[in-house]
């Protein structure tokens, strides 16, 4: 019930195209949803977070769009380029006095010139 | 650059060994939390410390431990080292105890041979 299934495991994008990265957790507690970016030999950076009374939230070419009742969310990168080419972790957390992130298992973006 | 900073980048020893990792917060921030990053686990809540005090642990080994200093630097302990303890280590700092946005540090990769 912990866990966080994020898909898929890879994608291949051209420039310019919609990158669409899905999970799904099953805690109801559940009630922050960050999104991180990690390039190779670096640590995860936060992208944009979102909490479940909003559907969606955007920041520039990233947009998340929740849904509460499915229990999922997912990351869409508009206008997608070749510099977004890396590995993307959805993260979910609850508000229990601390907020120790579940992390999905990533997705590997490549973004084709 | 988070700031978030972590030392060392690289640590390589043997099995059996003992090893600590260190963690320097952003200014301001109270909380540090440790996680583990492996191929197979994917990327792993160990524990929390927040203004000195533990304040909740994950998956973390008996073999491992940590503290939080009065100047609220964090050393993550690693004993009795197995070649599966092999691992990205990533400290993120938070402001509060319920640290929604936590920003993490670039890493301490453990190679234990």
């Amino acid at each position: 019930q912990q866990q966080v299934k994020q898909s898929p495991q890879s994608l291949i994008v051209q420039k310019g195209g919609i990158s669409i990265i899905n999970c799904a957790y099953e805690n109801t507690a559940f009630d922050y949803f960050p999104w991180y970016q990690q390039f190779p030999g670096k640590g995860p950076a936060l992208l944009i977070a979102i909490r479940p009374d909003v559907s969606e939230k955007k920041e520039g070419r990233f947009t998340i769009s929740f849904n509460k009742s499915a229990k999922q969310f997912s990351l869409h990168i508009m206008d997608s380029q070749p510099g977004d080419s890396a590995t993307y972790f959805c993260a979910a957390s609850e508000a229990s006095g601390t907020y120790k992130y579940i992390f999905g298992t990533g997705t590997r973006l490549k973004v084709l010139a | 650059d988070s700031g978030v900073t972590q030392t060392p980048k690289h640590l390589i020893t043997a099995t059996g060994q003992r090893v600590t990792l260190r963690c320097s917060p952003r200014s301001g921030d109270l909380s540090v939390y440790w996680y583990q990053q492996s191929l197979d686990q994917g990327l792993q809540f160990l524990i929390q410390y927040y203004n000195g005090e533990e304040r909740a642990k994950g998956n973390i080994l008996e073999r491992f431990s940590a503290q939080q200093f009065p100047d609220l630097h964090s050393e993550l302990n690693l004993s009795s080292l197995e070649l599966g303890d092999s691992a990205l280590y990533f400290c993120a700092s938070s402001v509060g105890a319920g640290g929604t946005e936590q920003y993490f540090g670039p890493g301490t990769r453990l190679t234990v041979t």
